[in-house]
């Protein structure tokens, strides 16, 4: 099993759709963790972090089950520019740290 | 303005030649990073330091190597040996049990 998994993807949603997608994690000692947007031929960059209680920001919310070790990001109202591949980072603490989902491509079309 | 600086943004390679690509952070942070990206794959894990004069193998350290003699700068050399280096390098770094920053990558390619 991967350590961090994550919906295979490609998602395709009209403009103005909500979509979801979800991740999960194998190291119960897991510590914080971090949603990422890579656009094509670029380097990922920092979308949200993700807390235990939830948050949002704008049309985005990351969830946090400790429990069933798994997070999730709801994009609302997809807009064009959502395009891109969205990368779930997990941070165990330990020397190596940070470890990636392999990544979900999300089109949205006109 | 602080951050992480790769350079160079193309690298051409012939076969059989050793290339070192630059990456330089003046965030301070201790962790550096070196990942691999291949198209429509994820992030591999080259190698990685969390102090200076040191440093640990990652997930695909076969053909890489690396130094790490400043705080602010850790080099990964793409030798001979690493017989399909064609790939997407980014580096990162962390200053502890938060998020990565990014360089902007290196695309190299052998020709």
């Amino acid at each position: 099993r991967k350590e961090v998994e994550q919906d295979p993807g490609p998602f395709n949603v009209p403009e103005g759709a909500t979509v979801a997608f979800n991740c999960t994690y194998s190291n119960s000692a897991s510590q914080s963790f971090f949603w990422y947007r890579q656009d094509c031929r670029k380097e990922p960059k920092l979308l949200m972090s993700v807390y235990s209680s939830g948050n949002e920001d704008g049309r985005f919310t990351a969830q946090l089950n400790r429990a069933s070790q798994y997070i999730s990001l709801l994009i609302r109202d997809s807009k064009l520019s959502d395009s891109a591949t969205y990368l779930c980072v997990v941070n165990n603490g330990s020397a190596r740290q940070l470890t990636f989902g392999s990544g979900t491509q999300l089109t949205v079309l006109p | 303005d602080g951050g992480i600086t790769q350079s160079p943004k193309y690298l051409f390679r012939k076969e059989g030649q050793n290339v070192t690509l630059s990456c330089e952070q003046n965030l301070n942070h201790d962790a550096m990073y070196w990942y691999r990206q291949d198209p429509g794959q994820g992030l591999r894990l080259i190698y990685y330091s969390q102090i200076v004069n040191d440093f640990q193998k990652g997930d695909i350290a076969e053909g890489y190597s690396v130094s790490r003699e400043k705080k602010e700068s850790f080099p990964l050399t793409v030798t001979s040996a690493q017989k399909n280096p064609t790939a997407f390098y980014l580096c990162a770094s962390t200053p502890g049990n938060t998020e990565a920053f990014f360089g902007q990558g290196t695309r190299l390619t052998v020709v």
